[in-house]
């Protein structure tokens, strides 16, 4: 299948298990962060958001948490499925100045041992 | 559900040749993003569009153009292909400020 990212920090999680995803963003003035999944031969796909006047979000099996202090973001995946292994990327709008220009991580690969 | 349509999912070109990517939004947004992606290099945007005929440089530029002549449709143009423009191609669209980007799935372009 085609690469995303030849030498991305990679998470191996059992079937079932959670997982976490970590990200460290770089702009304290950020106030919109998205989390994607990309999987291979694919776009990235929208998983959820948050804003800064929050500090935790739920979806359906993720939740996403914000720690405006220490500028890292994370994403917790529930009951982590085979359908879950993909390329993890978070992303931050960095210049409000500049409409909806994001700025991505470099991305972290999940793979979902059965 | 948001559509981001890119016209072709895989490109084979000569260098010096001019490369037309096109990418349509069927969602009325008005701002449109081309981005590569590299492995090790992650995302990074080359043009993006506020609205129809409006254009600003993204992070790497050089050696592309775009055209937004329609508010569905922005096209990637590049002037004179090279084989460091080989790569995977994606192109977003949003409605507003804060809110998701959507994206198509991509155009894999190998310049020989």
């Amino acid at each position: 299948g085609e690469s995303v990212g030849l030498h991305l920090p990679t998470l191996s999680v059992q079937e079932g298990d959670n997982s976490i995803i970590n990200c460290a963003y770089s702009n304290s003035a950020s106030d919109y962060f998205i989390w994607y999944k990309q999987e291979s031969g694919k776009g990235p796909q929208f998983i959820i958001d948050i804003r800064s006047n929050m500090d935790k979000r739920q979806g359906q099996r993720v939740t996403v948490l914000l720690n405006k202090t220490v500028k890292h973001l994370s994403l917790q995946i529930a009951a982590t499925q085979p359908g879950d292994s993909a390329v993890y990327f978070c992303a931050e709008n960095i210049d409000k100045a500049a409409g909806n220009k994001l700025t991505f991580g470099g991305g972290t690969r999940v793979l979902v041992k059965p | 559900d948001v559509k981001v349509t890119q016209s072709s999912r895989y490109l084979v070109k000569r260098t010096g040749e001019k490369v037309f990517l096109e990418c349509v939004q069927d969602m009325d947004h008005e701002n449109m993003f081309w981005y590569r992606q590299d492995p090790g290099l992650g995302l990074r945007l080359i043009y993006f569009s506020y609205d129809v005929k409006m254009k600003e440089k993204g992070d790497i530029p050089e050696g592309y153009s775009v055209s937004r002549e329609k508010k569905e449709r922005f096209s990637l143009i590049l002037e004179s292909a090279s084989t460091n423009q080989t790569s995977m191609y994606l192109c977003a669209s949003t409605y507003r400020v804060n809110q998701p980007q959507h994206f198509g799935d991509g155009t894999r372009l190998s310049i020989l």
